[in-house]
């Protein structure tokens, strides 16, 4: 059974850092695209970013560009999302979640549960 | 980037009743657009992908289709479980993006 579960949220100040985990299993991590999704409270869905399979590809949503790095260990079976300059609008659930097959970047067909950051002062 | 305009962002229908989720793409993705469901305090399920492909274990009455940018999700007989916040989201190319939701309340 595929199961993600994420760690690492909770309150940080504006222009502070955060690194959000998501540990895997039940799949051969090594192979499938990880994503990352937020969703402030009360609002829509937003894609964060991507990461390949060996690590060698990324890519991001503009609103977080230039301050948010995606990156993962596959020996660990882990993704990670460190969040820097943080800002109130920042402050949402992150899910992290992947595709349905293999080595492509598709769809996102099994999710976490979600951990919470919050950013204020 | 692509931005996906879905409509209505909200609708009231009765248990039995036919509802039709739409979501227009600004350019064009072929059949790369998944279908996502939420309820609250949820993670979302995914219930279709490529335009038309229903994931296994979601019910018939969902379906979906493609008309050039125009996507639409079709429930054919609304059912109690099935009220919940409805997302269209294409995979085309990065950055990927979601339709604003479509929540469907209980007439």
């Amino acid at each position: 059974e595929v199961q993600l579960v994420e760690s690492g949220g909770g309150l940080v100040q504006p222009g502070g850092s955060l690194r959000l985990s998501c540990a895997a299993s039940g799949f051969t991590f090594s192979t499938y695209w990880m994503h990352w999704v937020r969703q402030a409270p009360g609002k829509g869905l937003v894609w964060v970013s991507r990461i390949n399979s060996d690590g060698s590809s990324t890519s991001y949503a503009d609103s977080v560009k230039g301050r948010f790095t995606i990156s993962r260990d596959n020996a660990k079976n882990t993704v990670f999302l460190q969040m820097n300059s943080l800002r109130a609008e920042d402050t949402a659930v992150y899910y992290c979640a992947t595709d349905k097959d293999p080595g492509i970047a598709d769809n996102l067909a099994y999710w976490g549960q979600g951990t919470l950051v919050t950013v204020s002062s | 980037d692509i931005q996906m305009t879905q409509s209505p962002s909200s609708l009231s229908a009765s248990v039995g009743d036919r509802v039709i989720i739409t979501c227009r793409a600004s350019h064009t993705i072929g059949r790369n657009l998944n279908w996502y469901q939420q309820k609250p305090g949820k993670a979302p399920k995914l219930l279709i992908c490529a335009a038309s492909s229903l994931q296994g274990g979601v019910p018939s009455r969902f379906s979906g289709s493609v008309s050039g940018t125009d996507f639409t999700l079709t429930i054919s007989s609304l059912q109690p479980e099935d009220f919940a916040t409805y997302y269209c989201q294409h995979s085309y190319s990065a950055p990927w993006t979601f339709g604003q939701g479509t929540k469907v309340e209980i007439k």
